[in-house]
């Protein structure tokens, strides 16, 4: 089976840095994804490592480590409209299949 | 721009009733799934599907049955619903070869 750890909630201020943390146990491991939710809509997809290392789109950045089942999200100059549900999502073997951590939730005040 | 919809965003059905979650994505991607968002508790696969009449048990299959029968379309179906199957209710497809899965919108059930 798979199980991922994150924590529940992370408090930042506008303009910040903030890192969401995931460690993972799996059966298999293809890839690592990040999803944002806001309140009342549907996950979209921010970043995919699919190998050891960073990946920078824009403001966010997602990290992997394989032989350390750990990787992190992290955002750049926080804005309000960070605010919202953070998932890292493990892709089974076959990369068919996603399993989601419990999400973050991240308040950004002014 | 892929797009995954929903039937409907609200549902209020009745102890014992049938429900039917229908799902459609217009991007030809072989695989489905149906997941369930509760508080606390993120996303919990209920089902899914790589291919026309296939399907798979996720972590939380009881209670729940699916159908696909077109490539396209993936319906979740509630035999007999109950108050603890009150919940949203995502639908989301990815390709074969792509790391991008996609959501619909969700459905909002609530089962009094």
């Amino acid at each position: 089976g798979q199980s991922l750890e994150q924590p529940s909630e992370v408090t930042a201020v506008e303009g910040a840095i903030v890192q969401i943390n995931c460690t993972y146990q799996t059966s298999g491991f293809y890839g690592l994804s990040w999803y944002q939710q806001h309140d009342g809509g549907a996950p979209t997809f921010l970043s995919y490592n699919g190998l050891d290392g960073l990946e920078e789109t824009g403001r966010f950045s997602s990290f992997l480590s394989r032989s350390d089942s750990y990787g992190y999200l992290l955002l750049q100059e926080l804005q309000m409209k960070d605010s919202a549900s953070y998932f890292c999502a493990v892709f089974n073997n076959a990369g068919n299949m996603l399993t989601f951590g419990g999400g973050t939730r991240l308040m950004v005040k002014p | 721009d892929v797009k995954v919809t929903q039937s409907s965003r609200y549902l209020v059905k009745r102890t014992g009733e049938k429900v039917f979650l229908e799902c459609v994505q217009d991007m030809d991607h072989e695989n489905m799934f149906w997941y369930r968002q509760d508080p606390g508790l993120g996303l919990r696969l209920i089902y899914f599907s790589y291919d026309v009449k296939m399907k798979e048990k996720g972590d939380i299959p009881e209670g729940y049955s699916v159908s696909r029968e077109k490539k396209e379309r993936f319906s979740l179906i509630l035999e007999s619903a109950s108050t603890n199957q009150t919940s949203m209710y995502l639908c989301a497809s990815i390709s074969g070869e792509g790391n991008t899965q996609y959501f619909g919108p969700g459905t909002r059930l609530t089962v009094l």
